[in-house]
C-alpha cells in the first residue's frame, strides 16, 4: 500500500450528473496531481497543486471540471454535467516536492457514465 | 509540449528470455524518465527511473538506458518470469513544468 487513498473506488452515474472524487495523499507530500486513464492508453495529465496552490491545467480539463486542495491535504475532483467521453479511471498521485521525485498513484476512481 | 512515443504495444516473450520496450521524447528540457508497471486493475508502480545525467542504470533483472542526443530511452528485463506480465508505461519530465507525461503502454505477455 503506499498510502494515497481514493474514494469512491467506482462511480456510476448517469449522463448530465455531477459527481466529486476525492484523494489523500501521503501525509507529508506537498504535492499532488490528477491523472485520467482510459483503457489502453496511459494515465493524461489533468492538473497539480503544489500545497494548496494549483499550479498548472491540462486543455483536457475543460470547465466543466474544477480541483480543489483547499487546505493542502486531500484533493477533490468535480465533474459537472457528466458526458459519456468522461468514463475513464482517474488517477491520483503524489509526491514529496516535485515531479522528478517519485510519483505515488492512488487506486483510482472508475467512473463510469451512463 | 511534450510528446512520448512507446513501441510495441504488444510483446510476447517466452519465459527465461529479455524482453526490451522503447521510447522515445520529443522535449529536449525532459530530464527524468521514469518507468511504471501496472498490473490488471491496479495502480500504476514505479519500477525504475533515470535522470539525464547517467546514461543507464540497472536494479536486478530491470535496467534502463537513456541516449539524450537521440531522445531514446530503453527498459530491458532479463529472465523474464509470470509475474512480469503487466503492461508498462514509460514517461518524461522535466523540472521546467513538473508533469509527468506517460506513453501509451506496452502490454508484455509472458510465454510459459
Amino acid at each position: 500500500d503506499t498510502g494515497v487513498s481514493q474514494n469512491p473506488r467506482h462511480k456510476i452515474t448517469k449522463r448530465g450528473q455531477n459527481v466529486t472524487f476525492r484523494c489523500d495523499p501521503i501525509s507529508e507530500h506537498n504535492r499532488l496531481y490528477w491523472y485520467r486513464q482510459t483503457l489502453g492508453q496511459g494515465p493524461e495529465f489533468l492538473t497539480y497543486f503544489q500545497n494548496e496552490a494549483q499550479l498548472e491545467k491540462s486543455r483536457l480539463l475543460s470547465d466543466r471540471f474544477s480541483a480543489e486542495r483547499p487546505k493542502g491535504s486531500f484533493s477533490t475532483l468535480e465533474i459537472q454535467r457528466t458526458e459519456q467521453g468522461d468514463s475513464a479511471m482517474y488517477l491520483c498521485a503524489s509526491s514529496l516536492v516535485a515531479a522528478l521525485d517519485e510519483q505515488f498513484f492512488g487506486p483510482g476512481t472508475r467512473l463510469t457514465v451512463l | 509540449g511534450e510528446n512520448v512515443e512507446q513501441h510495441p504495444s504488444t510483446l510476447s516473450v517466452q519465459e527465461g528470455d529479455s524482453a526490451v520496450i522503447k521510447c522515445t521524447y520529443s522535449d529536449s528540457a525532459s530530464n527524468y524518465f521514469p518507468w511504471y508497471k501496472q498490473e490488471l486493475g491496479k495502480r500504476p508502480q514505479l519500477i525504475i527511473d533515470i535522470r539525464s545525467n547517467v546514461g543507464e542504470k540497472k536494479d536486478q533483472r530491470i535496467a534502463v538506458t537513456l541516449n539524450k542526443t537521440a531522445k531514446h530511452f530503453s527498459l530491458h528485463i532479463t529472465e523474464t518470469q509470470p509475474e512480469d506480465s503487466a503492461v508498462y508505461f514509460c514517461a518524461a519530465s522535466s523540472d521546467r513544468d513538473d508533469k509527468i507525461i506517460f506513453g501509451k503502454g506496452t502490454r508484455l505477455h509472458i510465454l510459459p
